[in-house]
């Protein structure tokens, strides 16, 4: 079992580019959630999912689309990216409500 | 809305001393709780969950924490810490059960000195 993964590990984006995150899970998991890490403000939650097909805005969406085909995967795409993205991003996934399990992380710096 | 208290940024303690990190949320509904561990450069991994039943929850790497609904509180504690303890801990609350959304305490920075 891989858990959950993501990828890239890390990039670096300069302004108005974009890019895809992706994140698989292979423990057959319902939601899944995409969240950023800033110094001092623990994780903020971005977008999440309660199924394949569904998503949902979290706390901090603007700036990001998410979208879920499958129900391993869960991808995040920031379509002009700005500064203040500059962030690690998260994915987990849990079965309904229950422990999330985490991914590794990508560290995204946009110049 | 559900909010969640991480009281101390950071803790410095000795190798073999005991410590206790301090959570409180803001809600007296019923929650699930929830605290992980973050190594540096690392995500995070699920040190012990409260869902229900006894107060006192035991976790891996030998922490625990001790409900306490009245205070709605869920302290986290170690008889006697490691160097391999220092890492930031995040405190979590869910109360949805439609989505399994979880808020997040800011962390608190446990760094054990030798």
């Amino acid at each position: 079992n891989a858990g959950v993964t993501q990828t890239p590990k890390f990039r670096v984006l300069k302004t108005g580019q974009s890019m895809t995150l992706l994140c698989a899970q292979d423990m057959n998991h319902e939601y899944m959630y995409w969240y950023r890490q800033d110094p001092g403000m623990g994780l903020r939650l971005i977008h999440y999912s309660v199924g394949e097909g569904t998503t949902a805005k979290g706390e901090v969406p603007d700036g990001y689309n998410v979208s879920r085909l499958k129900k391993q995967n869960f991808l995040l795409g920031l379509e002009s990216a700005a500064p203040s993205q500059t962030s690690v991003y998260f994915c987990a996934s849990s079965y309904t409500q229950g422990a999330q399990y985490f991914g590794p992380g990508t560290r995204l710096l946009v110049l | 809305a559900q909010s969640v208290t991480q009281l101390d940024s950071q803790v410095p303690v000795f190798e073999e001393a005991p410590v206790e990190l301090r959570c409180n949320y803001s809600s007296s509904v019923s929650v699930y709780l929830f605290w992980y561990v973050q190594y540096p450069n690392q995500g995070l991994q699920l040190l012990l969950k409260y869902l229900s039943g006894s107060t006192l929850v035991k976790g891996i790497n030998g922490f625990e924490a001790e409900f306490n609904k009245s205070q709605t509180s869920l302290h986290l504690r170690k008889p006697s810490v490691h160097i391999s303890d220092t890492a930031e801990y995040f405190c979590a609350v869910s109360d949805d059960g439609n989505t399994g959304k979880l808020i997040f305490g800011q962390g608190t920075t446990l760094q054990v000195k030798p």
